[in-house]
């Protein structure tokens, strides 16, 4: 049963601290997708990439945040510095680009204090 | 507006009860529609797709409605079960196809 898989679940942090988050999307799909959930926003789409080049980051507060896959088996979210404000749930999610429809990790809670 | 908008609920239904979200979506160019389903602290999980001619799986059924730009969902004899967050998505912003857009989710909660 493949899944996407985040690195850590869980993560407690103080302010100005670097935070990295990493994402094992699902074998074969080529799409990836990182979201952050809060309860006042829902689901904000950060950031995604097809075939490993990022494609529309719009959604992400440039000064701080930065988004990569190194390789095929491996996305990264990182926060430089963290601000209490960034205190959410981080899910990556990854699909094929012709289904159109993304498969979510666990997700990456990440309080920043 | 925002891009995709949803009654956030709560809906509280008995057992057995039908009830039914409905999202709109300001983007008329978009293609592809979906329902997610969250549980509480929980990930987001496929629960169908919204074809055009609208599509049925067991008590659950969707529907698009171009002209009016919204999508519906129908969930026919409610079980416990199925409390949860529905979350309607929309792609397609921006003309990128695969910029998929949540909605903030309706939150049900089937009562015994």
């Amino acid at each position: 049963d493949a899944r996407v898989t985040q690195t850590p679940r869980d993560k407690v942090t103080e302010m100005g601290q670097e935070v990295t988050m990493r994402c094992q999307p699902i074998l074969g799909h080529n799409t990836v997708f990182w979201y952050r959930q809060t309860m006042m926003q829902g689901l904000e789409l950060l950031a995604y990439f097809r075939n490993r080049a990022p494609l529309d980051d719009s959604g992400m507060p440039k000064d701080r945040f930065s988004a990569e896959m190194p390789d095929a088996t491996l996305a990264t979210l990182k926060i430089q510095p963290s601000e209490p404000r960034d205190s959410a749930v981080y899910f990556c999610a990854s699909g094929l680009a012709l289904a159109g429809y993304p498969y979510f990790g666990p997700g990456t809670r990440l309080t920043v204090l | 507006r925002k891009e995709v908008e949803q009654d956030p609920g709560p809906f509280n239904v008995p057992e057995g009860a039908t009830v039914a979200f409905n999202c709109t979506y300001s983007n008329s160019a978009s293609q592809s529609f979906f329902w997610y389903r969250q549980d509480c602290r929980k990930e987001p999980k496929l629960l169908m797709s919204v074809y055009s001619s609208g599509n049925e799986d067991g008590r659950f059924t969707a529907q698009l409605n171009r002209a009016s730009q919204y999508i519906s969902l129908l969930i026919r004899d409610s079980k416990l079960s199925d409390s949860a967050t529905y979350l309607c998505v929309v792609n397609g912003f921006g003309g990128a196809t695969n910029k998929l857009i949540f909605g903030t989710g309706t939150l049900l909660a089937v009562q015994p």
